[in-house]
């Protein structure tokens, strides 16, 4: 049972446009999500999180929107640039369990 | 230097062949975590640790043991490894002191093939 999902495997968005990212999950219970990036051949690296107390939140081009009537987040990257060719996982937690439960990923990918 | 280092990066063994991964970190982080990461399924947790004593299972733990020899080191043993466990596996620490507890750091990771 997949309990948080990204239903996109790949995106493809122009350089300088905005790309976003969504994920779903299942579990009501889960109450701080974040995203992490992921280039081949390396380990995958913090970006950005929310706690279930907030909708919104920003750093610099990186904004996550959560939706927690739809158990719906996205990540908007405004605006994208080649540099964010990379796997996107979301993530999420619950209680402070400090155990998270990954997505599938989404490769997006930037064209010049 | 890495925070969080990995080794070997790449292994290819055998059916069967006892198989372990070590993981050692220098951020000074209590939790320890394995993940290991397949196409199309993300990361899955294998094990994790909270301390020196602390030992759980995670989703996938069959077929895994773990060791966690001093704050710093966490390995990973396949007792005897088989070729459904031919993936990429991951260590990653966390800091039960830190403002955001559930902040994992990853490292670079370990391409394992079992023929």
């Amino acid at each position: 049972d997949q309990q948080v999902k990204q239903n996109s495997p790949s995106l493809s968005v122009q350089e300088g446009r905005i790309s976003i990212l969504n994920c779903d999950y299942t579990n009501s219970m889960f109450d701080y999500f974040l995203w992490y990036k992921k280039y081949p051949a390396e380990g995958p690296t913090f970006l950005i999180s929310i706690s279930s107390i907030k909708d919104k939140n920003e750093d610099g081009r990186f904004t996550v929107f959560l939706n927690k009537s739809a158990k719906h987040l996205s990540l908007h990257i405004v605006p994208s640039q080649p540099g964010d060719s990379a796997v996107y996982f979301c993530a999420a937690s619950w209680g402070g369990a400090q155990k998270l439960v990954f997505g599938q990923g989404t490769r997006l990918t930037i064209n010049p | 230097d890495a925070d969080v280092t990995q080794t070997p990066r790449n292994r290819i063994t055998k059916t069967g062949k006892r198989i372990m991964l070590e993981c050692s970190q220098t951020k000074g982080h209590d939790r320890m975590y394995w993940y290991r990461q397949d196409p199309g399924l993300g990361l899955r947790l294998i094990y994790y640790s909270f301390d020196v004593k602390d030992i759980n299972k995670g989703e996938i733990s069959d077929g895994y043991s773990v060791s966690r020899q001093a704050q710093a080191k966490f390995s990973l043993s396949l007792e005897s490894a088989i070729p459904n466990q031919t993936a990429l596996y991951f260590c990653a620490t966390s800091d039960q002191l830190a403002e955001s507890t559930d902040t994992q750091y990853f490292g670079p990771g370990t391409r394992l093939t079992v023929l």
